[in-house]
């Protein structure tokens, strides 16, 4: 059965920097994409970022760009992000996602339950 | 960037057919991936590549996408697929995933 674990969110003052982590299990981490997709209180999804199979590829929504930096390590079968230079616009559930493929063009299959990040002095 | 219009709210009696559209330059040239968010719940990826369903997922669910406008259809409504529901696409020219507004679906 997949599985993935978001852990690492909390309350945190503006600027300030949080790391988030994903434990991934039930699959073969090293053989699919992964993603992080966020969810404001009472809003629909935004793509973060994501990471091919190898961390030859990442890539970033603008709104984040140059603040988070995304990497896995398939040893430990875990994602991670991290959050620096935090805004309160960042307050969010963060969502780990399995890629589909070993690219992130394809869908995310599996969700993980999310991670509730707060920005806020 | 590219965008991707979703009504806000649809309502459907059970048994009815119930239609999601999202609207996009040329969307039917897009690969179109539906997710399904029920309250307080991760979202689950219900249709991919426009009209392909996971395991699992009822054939009830069926997709579709034609020039300007992809459209998740369900058949024989219940009450269960009541949710919020989500079209993806990869945008190609900022070389990342778009999602859609959100369309949220009632249940009569």
């Amino acid at each position: 059965e997949v599985q993935l674990v978001e852990s690492g969110g909390g309350l945190v003052q503006p600027g300030r920097s949080l790391r988030l982590s994903c434990a991934a299990s039930g699959f073969t981490f090293d053989d699919y994409a992964m993603h992080w997709v966020r969810q404001a209180p009472g809003k629909g999804l935004e793509w973060v970022s994501g990471i091919t199979w190898n961390s030859g590829s990442m890539g970033y929504a603008d709104s984040v760009k140059g603040r988070f930096t995304i990497s896995r390590d398939n040893a430990k079968n875990s994602l991670y992000l991290q959050m620096n230079s935090l805004r309160p616009e960042d307050t969010a559930l963060y969502y780990c996602a399995k890629g589909s493929s070993t690219t992130w063009y394809n869908p995310s299959d599996y969700w993980g339950q999310g991670t509730l990040v707060t920005v806020s002095s | 960037s590219y965008v991707l219009t979703q009504p806000p709210s649809v309502s459907v009696a059970p048994g009815k057919t119930a239609r999601i559209t999202c609207g996009g330059n040329n969307i039917g040239s897009k690969f179109v991936h539906w997710y399904q968010q029920k309250p307080g719940q991760a979202p689950i990826l219900v249709i991919y590549y426009h009209s392909d369903r996971p395991s699992g997922i009822p054939e009830r669910f069926s997709g579709s996408s034609s020039g300007n406008t992809a459209t998740l259809t369900i058949s024989g409504v219940e009450a269960g697929d009541e949710a919020d529901y989500y079209c993806q696409v990869w945008d190609g020219s900022i070389d990342h995933p778009v999602f859609g507004g959100g369309t949220k679906l009632t249940v009569l």
